[in-house]
């Protein structure tokens, strides 16, 4: 079946410092990658997603490349901000079974410091 | 336009007692979608519906908890009698589609605890 593992968190930083938070994944299928975003006391918004081997999804100054050699997809951001943070959510949607339901990773807690 | 809400924020009910949470999907918005994420877990999916049909219901637990979305708009979930092990946080999410590159859409959760 498909998973999605994350890096173990909290990862904490200091404002202007690189992020990159690692994602790796099993699927039986051709699989659409994505982040999600916890902020604090809301729910989860998607922020980047790639749908095919190679593309890069970007936003907010966040990237993440669709690599099916490695079957990673890993977060990065050049400059983290305090309003970073928050928790991140790896996922993958493909149609096994003939569902597109997302299959998520445990999530990833960012801390930065100003 | 209005996002997807979930109601109560927040739940503290003692182990066999009842609970009704509820989601109010985005207007027009077909599918709607449970999941529960308990602490430092992975987000599980619960169930799947379109308009009031559930179209997947792998991921509920077991019978003690019951889903509904009567007449397609809004959904509650049920979990009767409560135990320990239900203590999490549900989200709710609907989309217009089911497909692989139709986004969900989130609710804040509620979070369940049980004493």
């Amino acid at each position: 079946g498909n998973s999605v593992t994350q890096m173990e968190g909290p990862v904490t930083l200091s404002e202007e410092a690189f992020l990159t938070i690692n994602c790796t994944y099993t699927a039986t299928g051709y699989p659409s990658l994505f982040w999600y975003v916890q902020y604090p006391g809301e729910g989860l918004q998607l922020l980047l997603k790639a749908t095919k081997a190679d593309d890069k999804g970007s936003n907010k100054g966040f990237e993440a490349t669709y690599r099916k050699e490695t079957t990673s997809f890993h977060l990065e951001k050049g400059s983290v901000q305090v309003s970073d943070s928050a928790v991140y959510f790896c996922a993958l949607s493909d149609s096994s079974g003939g569902s597109y339901i997302p299959t998520f990773g445990r999530g990833t807690s960012l801390i930065v410091h100003p | 336009e209005a996002g997807v809400t979930q109601f109560p924020s927040h739940s503290v009910i003692e182990k066999g007692q009842t609970v009704t949470l509820r989601c109010d999907p985005i207007s027009g918005h077909d599918n709607l979608y449970w999941y529960r994420r308990v602490m430092g877990k992975e987000i599980k999916f619960l169930l799947h519906f379109v308009k009031e049909s559930k179209q997947d219901e792998s991921g509920m637990p077991n019978n003690r908890f019951l889903a509904e979305r009567t007449g397609g708009t809004y959904s509650t979930l049920k979990v009767q009698p409560a135990e320990l092990e239900d203590s999490g946080v549900y989200f709710c999410a609907s989309s217009q589609g089911p497909g692989q590159d139709q986004p969900q859409h989130f609710g804040d959760g509620t979070r369940l605890s049980i004493l």
